[in-house]
């Protein structure tokens, strides 16, 4: 089964700084690859997914994330942190693409604190 | 905004108890999936339905059923509550069955006390 591991629950940056939250899958086919952030109160929201095409991945808000099969990782990265971008992270891989259902299989989550 | 609907946005019940939580899908979405979200088990896929019909089944306890309607609109019904199955259970939805992204909704809080 597909599976993620994110590496830190917490992160903390100061505003300015570069972001990275890191994410590791295990997958026996090539894998479908997201992340997603999760505001306070609020539902998840799709930052950008990875399908077999491009390895570096352009997603909402300045992140973008680069999938490295020989390392088995999915980091997210954003340049330039801002207030804003406090909030919950998960990783998620899907299960079922190629058997007609879609099941994603989350991380654990990264909180990122940003400081001013 | 995701488009996607739930309510109640908070629940608390008894032990018990039993509850159905609803969801109306993004306009032109055909799947909806059920996610629960709890301190100790994190984000865990429940279920899919696509077009009215089950696709995938998660973890998902006995005392759980779920249903899509249809008008597409889906509702998670839970029975004989536990204390453990206070959580955030999220609806989603995506256009078709297997490669568009998922679309949350806000969530239902239910607290079982």
């Amino acid at each position: 089964a597909q599976s993620v591991t994110q590496l830190g629950s917490h992160v903390s940056v100061s505003e300015g700084a570069l972001v990275l939250l890191r994410c590791n899958y295990s997958s026996s086919v090539p894998p479908y690859l997201f992340w997603y952030v999760q505001y306070p109160n609020q539902g998840l929201q799709l930052l950008l997914k990875y399908t077999s095409a491009a390895t570096l991945v352009k997603g909402i808000n300045g992140f973008e994330a680069e999938f490295k099969k020989s390392e088995t990782s999915f980091h997210l990265t954003k340049p330039s942190a801002h207030m804003s971008d406090a909030a919950e992270y998960f990783c998620a891989v899907s299960e079922g693409q190629n058997t007609g259902f879609q099941k994603l299989v989350f991380g654990t989550g990264t909180r990122l604190l940003v400081s001013p | 905004d995701s488009g996607v609907t739930q309510t109640p946005k908070h629940l608390i019940t008894a032990t018990g108890q039993r509850v159905t939580l609803r969801c109306s899908p993004r306009s032109g979405d055909l799947s909806v999936y059920w996610y629960q979200q709890s301190l100790d088990q994190g984000l865990q896929f429940l279920i899919q339905y696509y077009n009215g019909e089950e696709r995938a089944k998660g973890n998902i306890l006995e005392r759980f059923s779920a249903q899509q309607f249809p008008d597409l609109h889906s509702e998670l019904n839970l029975s004989s509550l536990e204390l453990g199955d206070s959580a955030l259970y999220f609806c989603a939805s995506s256009l078709d069955l297997t490669n568009s992204p998922l679309h949350f909704g806000n969530g239902t809080r239910l607290t079982v006390t």
